[in-house]
């Protein structure tokens, strides 16, 4: 059972939005940055958004991210078919002193 | 061109000892806090451990703490995972990155395989 609750999965046709949540409390998303990361099948995870809504350079400004108490939501617009992956939220824990991540979303672009 | 090339993985029998390398390139490594992430089979991320660009601070998710030990060496650019006491249930692909989870970790390598088996 992961500390940040994510959707399993979610669906969306190529050049609509979709939003990931992911759930936390106050002694993670509540009072630290969210990171996100897409992880392509068979490869490794790459940063997406940072620091409250950095993106690292050459992510497109179709990813987003917003922060609510202790949720925070990753959308994605103008989707396609090559944004078909697994997305993961992670943050810091001040009361495990230790990083968390969500379960991880499956995207699928139908 | 900044890079991180892990080594080390491997098959090991439960209870055996592993050490993982992940050589780093293409930026002043001391200059940054580094992380272990490990994705069992099938499974999602799991962040495992991190150290300060120093090495003087380290942290550890519970389940790792007492048997797998993070260093690093700043004139050989290289960050370590000391694992010890392994279990069936560390078996996964161990990435390293560049950076701390909750400011975001900006690079990554390609993974290795630990395999804890008899």
């Amino acid at each position: 059972q992961s500390v940040l609750t994510q959707p399993p999965s979610v669906s969306a046709a190529p050049g609509q939005k979709v939003t990931i949540s992911c759930s936390g409390s106050s002694s993670n998303i509540g009072n630290n940055y969210v990171s996100w990361y897409q992880q392509l099948p068979g490869t490794a995870p790459k940063l997406l958004i940072y620091d409250n809504n950095k993106r690292p350079s050459g992510i497109p400004d179709r990813f987003s991210d917003s922060k609510s108490g202790t949720s925070a939501t990753l959308g994605i617009t103008g989707l396609q078919t090559g944004d078909e992956a697994d997305y993961y939220c992670g943050t810091w824990d001040s009361s495990l002193s230790a990083g968390v991540f969500g379960g991880g979303t499956k995207l699928t672009v139908l | 061109e900044v890079q991180l090339l892990e080594s080390g993985g491997g098959l090991v029998q439960p209870g055996g000892s592993l050490r993982l390398s992940c050589a780093a390139s293409g930026f002043t490594f001391s200059s940054y806090a580094m992380s272990w992430v490990r994705q069992a089979p099938g499974k999602g991320l799991e962040w495992v451990s991190a150290i300060s660009g120093s090495g003087g601070s380290t942290y550890y998710t519970d389940s790792v703490k007492g048997r797998l030990t993070i260093f690093r060496d700043n004139s050989k650019n290289t960050l370590y995972l000391q694992m010890n006491s392994l279990r069936a249930e560390d078996t996964a692909v161990y990435y390293c990155a560049k950076g701390l989870i909750t400011s975001g970790m900006d690079v990554w390598g390609q993974g290795t395989t630990v395999t804890v088996s008899s």
